[in-house]
């Protein structure tokens, strides 16, 4: 099984500013892995995959970058609506599909 | 619009059945996997399994293997996810998506989700 480790667990930003999230995989995923963003009380939203492909919807200040085991989501400039738990998961050729444990983005 | 709707909260005790649904909508039911997602309270996500309703192709993950069983009724297009013994350690949030991937590989992402089904099981 491929174990995904997203840090920090919890990043504290201030709106307007740039957040930087890390995954890593303990084994090489090639450029197969997503981002999801969750709210309290809501279901996971898809945000990237293919490691840098935004999903239809998501705002240019997402992004992804990375392959092999290293991976970031960057989001440029904090929006209110922004703040949330944000979790990686990988899709190599194999099962299972396994998620990283998330990094909670909160209000600086 | 492609959606995923899923049944309603539930209370259980221990011991007890459960069987939850999701059914999809806005799209071609048949051709794509579904996948479930547990979310324990205040904890992360973990796949569960996943099945194609076309011809109820279902893998599990190793965790979940033998604890549930997925299935699905093309005919009303939706997919379950049923207990047949209910632990309190089964008490979670519990999320269908579609699957969706690219031709370069096997598996993929999920998109969209469904709104969740919470299940708690308390005696």
């Amino acid at each position: 099984e491929i174990v995904m480790t997203q840090s920090p667990a919890t990043l504290s930003v201030s709106p307007g500013e740039r957040a930087t999230l890390s995954c890593r995989a303990s084994q090489s995923v090639s450029s197969n892995l997503a981002w999801y963003q969750q709210k309290p009380g809501q279901a996971p939203r898809l945000l990237i995959y293919g490691a840098s492909t935004r999903a239809t919807g998501i705002p240019a200040r997402f992004s992804g970058s990375g392959s092999g085991t290293e991976f970031t989501l960057t989001i440029s400039s904090l929006q209110s609506e922004d703040f949330a738990v944000y979790y990686c998961q990988q899709y190599n050729n194999w099962l299972p599909l396994t998620f990283g444990g998330g990094t909670k983005v909160e209000i600086k | 619009e492609v959606q995923l709707v899923q049944s309603g909260a539930e209370v259980k005790k221990p011991g007890e059945s459960l069987k939850i649904s999701c059914k999809g909508s806005g799209y071609s039911f048949t051709s794509y996997w579904i996948g479930w997602v547990r979310q324990m309270p205040g904890k992360g996500l973990e796949w569960m399994g996943i099945i194609y309703p076309g011809d109820s192709d279902t893998r599990y993950s190793p965790s979940f293997q033998g604890q549930v069983t997925i299935s699905a009724d093309k005919s009303i297009s939706t997919a379950y996810l049923q207990w047949s013994s209910l632990k309190a350690s089964d008490t979670a949030m519990y999320y269908c998506a579609r699957h969706l991937h690219t031709a370069m590989v096997t598996w993929g992402w999920f998109d969209p989700w469904g709104q969740g089904t919470l299940v708690t099981v308390s005696s």
